[in-house]
């Protein structure tokens, strides 16, 4: 069964700082996709980025950049100069690629606070 | 924009009566999905369409069922609402034909307390 662990569940800095996410996951496909989601205070849901498990190329979209490494099993986020509309919870999510009706498993998710 | 609407949006109900969460979309998407947000539990998928009248359970389906008559509509109901049903229910759909290969764009959530 996937699994995705977000071991970190609450994350506090000061606006500026670089802050990283981590997530780790469990998959028994080759054949995979990896997310990260956004909730602000607001709560809607947004979608941040998607990888398959064929492309270990790291991403950088502006201050945003994730580390895909397939060796430990992890998707892990960076912000950059961290600012205080960063503050959210974010959300790591697996999906297998076997099936059309496989299905998205989240992590718990962060909750990171940027203080001015 | 998604075009996906929730109703209500808020509901506050007492413990043994029924609910009807709805999730409606505007793009004809085959795949709709309902989760539920709970603390220190992220989101929990409760049952997924892949078409009309063709639906799935998730890995919390107990004491949910769901409906999809119509490409448009996908209910949810709490047949005998609980308290550990109080949570914040999300409805998303997958723009591309397979949930897996593209990201879910989801509804703007409906709380739900069972007191």
């Amino acid at each position: 069964a996937q699994k995705v662990t977000q071991a970190q569940t609450e994350i506090s800095v000061v606006e500026k700082e670089d802050v990283t996410l981590d997530c780790v996951y469990e998959t028994r496909d080759t054949t995979y996709y990896l997310f990260w989601y956004k909730q602000p205070p607001s709560g809607e849901l947004v979608f941040l980025i998607r990888r398959n498990s064929f492309d270990e190329q790291n991403e950088i979209s502006g201050r945003y950049s994730w580390n895909f490494q397939k060796s430990t099993s992890s998707f892990n986020f960076t912000i950059t100069a961290s600012q205080v509309v960063d503050s959210a919870v974010y959300f790591c999510a697996l999906s297998e690629a076997t099936g059309a009706n496989s299905k998205l498993t989240f992590g718990k998710g962060i909750t990171l606070s940027v203080r001015p | 924009d998604a075009g996906i609407t929730q109703s209500p949006r808020h509901k506050v109900t007492e413990t043994g009566t029924p609910v009807t969460l709805r999730c409606h979309q505007t793009e004809n998407h085959r795949y709709m999905y309902w989760y539920r947000q709970d603390p220190g539990h992220g989101l929990r998928l409760i049952h997924y369409s892949y078409g009309v009248k063709d639906t799935d359970k998730g890995e919390v389906s107990d004491g949910y069922s769901v409906s999809r008559s119509k490409t448009e509509d996908f209910l949810l109901t709490l047949e005998s609402a609980t308290s550990s049903q109080t949570s914040v229910y999300f409805c998303a759909i997958s723009p591309s034909g397979r949930m897996n290969t593209g990201e879910l764009f989801f509804g703007e959530g409906s709380r739900l307390t069972v007191l």
